[in-house]
């Protein structure tokens, strides 16, 4: 197992199009985060999951975002018709317990909303 | 979670220890200090992290004062891959296991 990965690396859209990236967790991992980040900016906190369970969701999760973790592997954030605001470098991390803040990050996927 | 404050930027010749500072004077009881680094174009990479008592691991150590509100990281001998920006983190269970980042400490390790 290599790590976190995430696809696609890079993206580009149109405004008001559809994106869903894809976030594969360390396989033995339980929790999973979703976390954006603009340029200049530390990380924000979206989402996370334990399992398929979703069990929180920032503020900043507009409802044009959707996370699933269908079967408590890999998961997708969809974000829905969107918006230049929405360019940013978007991270997922996984952790192997509760509490267990030795998050591993993957690579993240940018997105470019043009 | 506890909000701490780092210097925007420092510099470190090659070779030399590199001491990254944190003030978390907020911090309580049940909150630990983690420190991540971010290379950049790459995710954040899991450093080190106390409660009370220094820590040492391969990569890092890290020291915190006594009343526990502030901490330093060093890193023993810095290369320039050890060029990041190094964020500083107070966190618990009890603030659902989410991670809030500040702005960091850029360091730039110097041939």
């Amino acid at each position: 197992d290599t790590g976190v990965s995430q696809n696609p690396r890079h993206k580009i859209t149109k405004r008001g199009q559809n994106v869903t990236f894809r976030c594969d967790p360390i396989s033995e991992h339980n929790r999973l985060y979703w976390y954006r980040q603009t340029l200049g900016q530390g990380p924000e906190f979206l989402t996370y999951f334990q399992n398929e369970a979703q069990l929180e969701k920032s503020r900043l999760l507009s409802d044009r975002f959707s996370a699933e973790r269908p079967k408590g592997s890999f998961s997708t954030l969809e974000i829905q018709r969107t918006e230049q605001g929405d360019s940013a470098m978007y991270l997922c991390a996984s952790s192997v317990r509760t509490g267990d803040y030795g998050y591993t990050f993957g690579s993240g996927t940018r997105l470019t909303v043009v | 979670d506890a909000k701490t404050t780092q210097p925007t930027s420092m510099d470190c010749a090659e070779g030399r220890a590199a001491n990254l500072p944190c003030n978390h004077s907020t911090i309580s009881g049940n909150e630990y200090v983690y420190w991540y680094r971010q290379i950049h174009s790459q995710g954040p990479q899991y450093i080190i992290h106390g409660l009370k008592n220094n820590e040492t691991n391969e990569m890092a150590s890290l020291i915190i004062t006594e009343d526990r509100k502030s901490s330093t990281l060093i890193l023993p001998h810095a290369t320039l891959r050890d060029t990041a920006v190094y964020y500083c983190i107070g966190g618990s269970e009890t603030s659902g296991s989410r991670l809030t980042f500040g702005e960091g400490t850029q360091l730039t390790v110097n041939p």
